[in-house]
């Protein structure tokens, strides 16, 4: 699975949307880009996965760059409960269905 | 909305003793997995399950561990004898088929090993 690179941390007033950033460089073709959050030690919750067109759904909206090489997790309205830490995976579909956690972004909603 | 379910939420032991992690995953799943996180460190894979078998497992998941799905909703993971390092969140995950597809996460199970 090819590596990501995501900001340590980020910050976000509550209400802006939050942008969340990942380079995935290497990716390959049949490879998707998965977004993972973990609030406070709970279980990782899925947010939203793509290939190559921009996807959207009740949580959030990923922006995937042309050549691929780069995402951008877009929370519209970011609310205090949006603080987390934000996981972007890239994996195929071969071999087994592991998930490799990175160690994220850090994003802290404020007032 | 279905969810996946864990118990006990915590757990603690001396080391050296056998612990049993247990997991009830979303009814219509049939693939499930196994993670850990040490307090502090990223959430890694130990292993995942399909058919009755281990389809993948970590370096982690070595011969002190193992999972079964003794019946229809139950999926659990033993650690034979605890060690100090052993002491993490657990999470269970299932999903629904393979490929492109979403895990869901169990909220953990933090075990102490004394």
């Amino acid at each position: 699975d090819a590596k990501t690179t995501q900001p340590t941390s980020m910050d976000c007033a509550e209400g802006r949307a939050a942008n969340l950033p990942c380079n995935h460089s290497t990716i390959s073709g049949n490879e998707y880009v998965y977004w993972y959050r973990q609030i406070h030690s709970q279980g990782p919750q899925y947010i939203i996965h793509g290939l190559k067109n921009n996807e959207t759904n009740e949580m959030a909206s990923l922006i995937i760059t042309e050549d691929r090489k780069s995402s951008t997790l877009i929370l519209p309205h970011a609310t205090l409960r949006d603080t987390a830490v934000y996981y972007c995976i890239v994996r195929g579909t071969g071999g087994g269905n592991k998930l490799t956690f990175g160690t994220g972004t850090q994003l802290k909603v404020e007032l | 909305e279905p969810e996946v379910t864990q118990t006990p939420s915590h757990q603690v032991t001396q080391m050296g003793q056998e612990v049993i992690l247990r997991c009830v995953p979303i009814s219509n799943h049939l693939y499930f997995y196994w993670y850990r996180q040490i307090l502090g460190q990223k959430v890694e894979f130990l292993v995942s399950f399909y058919n009755n078998e281990i389809s993948e497992k970590s370096e982690i998941f070595d011969d002190q561990f193992s999972v079964e799905r003794p019946d229809g909703s139950n999926f659990t993971l033993k650690i034979r004898s605890t060690k100090l390092e052993d002491s993490a969140m657990y999470f269970c995950a299932s999903a629904n088929r393979l490929g492109y597809n979403e895990q869901f996460f169990g909220p953990g199970t933090r075990l102490t090993v004394l």
